[in-house]
């Protein structure tokens, strides 16, 4: 199974900061990775797919890059609803696994 | 709109069984792979599983933690997903989420979770 591993686990934030996560994939999986956000009680919300593509809808302020093995996922001008945790999770290879979770906080 | 309403969680004893449903509208749901996500108390995603579409013939995809006691299966008739638990134990106790896979993209739209609770 591919392992999915994301840095930091938590990480505080003010509004308008800029904030990258990390991801990375224990072997190549091209650009086949998504980024999800959650809030507590509630469902996933998809943010960014193939690794870099906006879902609709989504604020531009979130945006994803990387490929293989090393992919980040940056949010300029944190928003007051962007205070979550998010998961990436490879497409690439069954079974489909996901990172631990970055739970992004008010610092 | 597209809209997935889960159903069918409970309290259940280790080794029983339960079914999940997930209803499906706004959307060609016979058209569409599917998708098992599950959540533990205080914790992290896990895939579960997969159903392809008919023009897949209806394959499927388990994770190992739930192969041989899971099934998925679905109805394009009903717009109905389900999920068959047996020889549950207490590590199964989750909030289990059905999800829409667009293909070459990933879960766009997610079900609001159903609590399924392993315990004596």
């Amino acid at each position: 199974d591919i392992q999915m591993t994301q840095s930091p686990s938590t990480l505080s934030a003010s509004v308008g900061d800029r904030v990258t996560i990390t991801c990375r994939a224990s072997q190549s999986i091209s650009s086949w990775l998504a980024w999800y956000q959650q809030k507590p009680g509630k469902a996933p919300k998809l943010l960014i797919y193939k690794a870099s593509n906006l879902e609709s809808g989504v604020p531009s302020r979130f945006s994803g890059s990387g490929s293989e093995t090393e992919f980040t996922l940056t949010i300029n001008r944190l928003q007051p609803d962007d205070f979550a945790t998010y998961y990436c999770q490879q497409c690439s290879s069954y079974p489909r696994t996901f990172g631990q979770g970055t739970k992004v906080e008010i610092k | 709109e597209v809209q997935l309403v889960e159903s069918g969680g409970g309290l259940v004893q280790p080794g029983g069984s339960l079914r999940l449903s997930c209803a499906a509208s706004g959307f060609s749901f016979g058209g569409y792979n599917m998708d098992w996500v599950r959540q533990a108390p205080g914790k992290g995603l896990e895939w579960v599983g997969r159903i392809r579409n008919k023009a897949d013939s209806y394959t499927t995809e388990y994770a190992a933690s739930v192969k041989g006691r899971f099934a998925i299966s679905r109805d394009d008739s009903k717009n109905s997903l389900y999920l068959q638990m047996n020889s549950l134990k207490a590590e199964d106790t989750a909030v289990y989420y059905c999800a829409r896979r667009r293909v070459g993209v990933a879960d766009d739209y997610w079900g609001q979770g159903t609590l399924v609770t392993v315990s004596s």
